[in-house]
C-alpha cells in the first residue's frame, strides 16, 4: 500500500458526460501529480500541483482540469468525454524534499467511456 | 526536454535466467532515473532510483541498475528470474530542478518468465 488513495477504482460513463476523479496523497506529501495510462499513448504526465498551486502542465486537454484543495486532496475533472478518454488515471504524491524523492502512486481509476 | 526509450516491448526469460531490461534516456539537465514495476490491475511500485552518488543502485526484489552517463543508459538487471517477476516495467526520468519534477516514462517492457 503506497498510502495514496484514489476513488473510484472503476468508472463507466457515456460520451459527452463529465466525471470527477479524487486523490488523497500520502500524509505529509505536498505534491500531487496526475498521469494518464492508455494503450496508444502509454503513461503521460497531465498536471502537477504543489500545496494548492499548479506547478506544471503536461499533455492535458482543455476539457480536463484539476485542483488541489487546502486539505491537499486533489480532483481531476474530465468533461465532454470521448471514447478516446478511456484510460487508467493515476495520481501520485511526493514529499517536499526535492526532486530526488520518488513519487508514490495510487492504484488508479479505470475510466471507460461508452 | 526529456525522453526515455525502452528497447523491447516484450522480453521473455526462463526462470533462473538473467533478466536484462534496457533503458536509454535523453535529458537536457542532470537526470534522476527510476524504474517502476506494474503488476496487473495495480499501480506503479518503485523498484529503484538513481539521483546522485553511486552509479550502481540496488532496489527491491533483487533488482539493480547502473547509471552510465557516457551511454545515457540505465539498464535494469536481476541475476535470476522468479515467476513472481512477471510484470510490466517502466523506466522514467525526471529533471533535477524543482520545476521539472514530473516523470517522463518509457513505453514499458512486459516481462514474461517461463517455467
Amino acid at each position: 500500500d503506497s498510502g495514496v488513495t484514489q476513488t473510484p477504482k472503476h468508472l463507466i460513463t457515456a460520451t459527452g458526460q463529465r466525471v470527477t476523479l479524487r486523490c488523497s496523497p500520502r500524509s505529509g506529501d505536498l505534491s500531487v501529480y496526475w498521469y494518464q495510462q492508455s494503450l496508444d499513448q502509454g503513461l503521460q504526465f497531465l498536471i502537477h500541483y504543489y500545496n494548492g498551486e499548479e506547478r506544471a502542465k503536461g499533455n492535458i486537454l482543455e476539457r480536463f482540469s484539476a485542483q488541489q484543495f487546502p486539505d491537499l486532496h486533489s480532483e481531476l475533472n474530465l468533461s465532454s468525454l470521448e471514447l478516446g478518454d478511456s484510460a487508467l488515471y493515476f495520481c501520485a504524491s511526493s514529499p517536499p524534499a526535492g526532486a530526488r524523492t520518488e513519487a508514490f502512486f495510487g492504484q488508479g481509476t479505470r475510466l471507460t467511456v461508452v | 526536454a526529456q525522453s526515455v526509450t525502452q528497447l523491447g516491448s516484450h522480453v521473455s526469460v526462463s526462470e533462473g535466467a538473467l533478466v536484462l531490461l534496457r533503458c536509454n534516456y535523453s535529458s537536457s539537465v542532470p537526470p534522476y532515473l527510476f524504474w517502476y514495476v506494474q503488476y496487473p490491475n495495480q499501480g506503479l511500485q518503485l523498484l529503484l532510483k538513481y539521483t546522485t552518488g553511486a552509479t550502481l543502485v540496488k532496489g527491491i526484489n533483487g533488482f539493480e541498475a547502473e547509471f552510465k552517463k557516457s551511454e545515457t543508459s540505465f539498464h535494469l538487471t536481476k541475476p535470476s528470474a522468479h515467476m513472481s517477476d512477471a510484470a510490466e516495467y517502466f523506466c522514467a526520468v525526471s529533471g533535477s530542478s524543482g520545476s521539472a519534477r514530473q516523470l517522463t516514462f518509457g513505453s514499458g517492457t512486459q516481462l514474461t518468465v517461463l517455467p
